[in-house]
């Protein structure tokens, strides 16, 4: 399979606990972005990289979410201290970013987080 | 500020043609972007219109408008597996950077 990958798929966690999600993008795509997807509504932009740098973090986004895309390849999504605010479905997509902007985004299959 | 406007439901039948209407409000605007998702499925990307016009991809056609901020997903000869959410994301200047900002989705419903 090429395309995007997402693990886990489900994660069920108690307020408080810390969690991390990886994501594998396309190989040869150099763009990796964060999404956060609540019932009935659209992607919301968390944070994204260029290779191995994080260039952008959504202001919304609180201290508690960190990113990381070590070696340019794969990326882990970290929320501490979880928050029944964050239960959420996390979408990991790639793209190959080509001029000015890139819009065509190829997207995996996410991590559902439930906090309770 | 950064703004979408979609229908949240649309309801039509097998063999009909349906049209998402779509406006937008953004900074630096740089295209308008459609993807499809199903439930408990990923978005997938179904169309991209930088220019004015209609961009026609098999049963699917998307416009846009740039001086109205207004675009549109057509879809023809529906079909049962067509039932999703269909979003459209614009492109726009966001913090400083270029990035996709979605709406809030219009879930379209086929009935037989």
């Amino acid at each position: 399979d090429t395309g995007v990958s997402q693990d886990p798929r489900h994660k069920i966690t108690k307020r408080g606990q810390n969690v991390t999600f990886r994501c594998d993008p396309i190989s040869e795509h150099n763009r990796l972005y964060w999404y956060r997807q609540t019932l009935g509504q659209g992607p919301e932009f968390l944070t994204y990289f260029q290779n191995e740098a994080q260039l952008e973090k959504s202001r919304l986004l609180s201290d508690r979410f960190s990113a990381e895309r070590p070696k340019g390849s794969f990326s882990t999504l970290e929320i501490q201290r979880t928050e029944q605010g964050d239960s959420a479905m996390y979408l990991c997509a790639s793209s190959l970013k080509v001029g000015l902007a890139d819009n065509e985004q190829f997207f995996g299959p996410g991590t559902r987080l439930t906090v309770l | 500020g950064q703004s979408l406007e979609q229908p949240s439901e649309v309801t039509a039948v097998e063999g009909a043609i349906v049209q998402i209407n779509c406006t937008y409000q953004t900074s630096g605007f740089y295209g308008l972007s459609w993807y499809q998702q199903h439930d408990g499925g990923a978005p997938t990307f179904l169309s991209y219109n930088a220019l004015d016009g209609l961009e026609e991809t098999g049963r699917f056609s998307s416009f846009l408008s740039r001086s109205d901020s207004y675009g549109y997903l057509l879809l023809q000869e529906l079909q049962m597996k067509d039932s999703a959410s269909y979003f459209c994301a614009v492109t726009g200047l966001m913090d400083s950077s270029y990035k996709l900002i979605f709406g809030s989705g219009t879930r379209l419903l086929v009935r037989p």
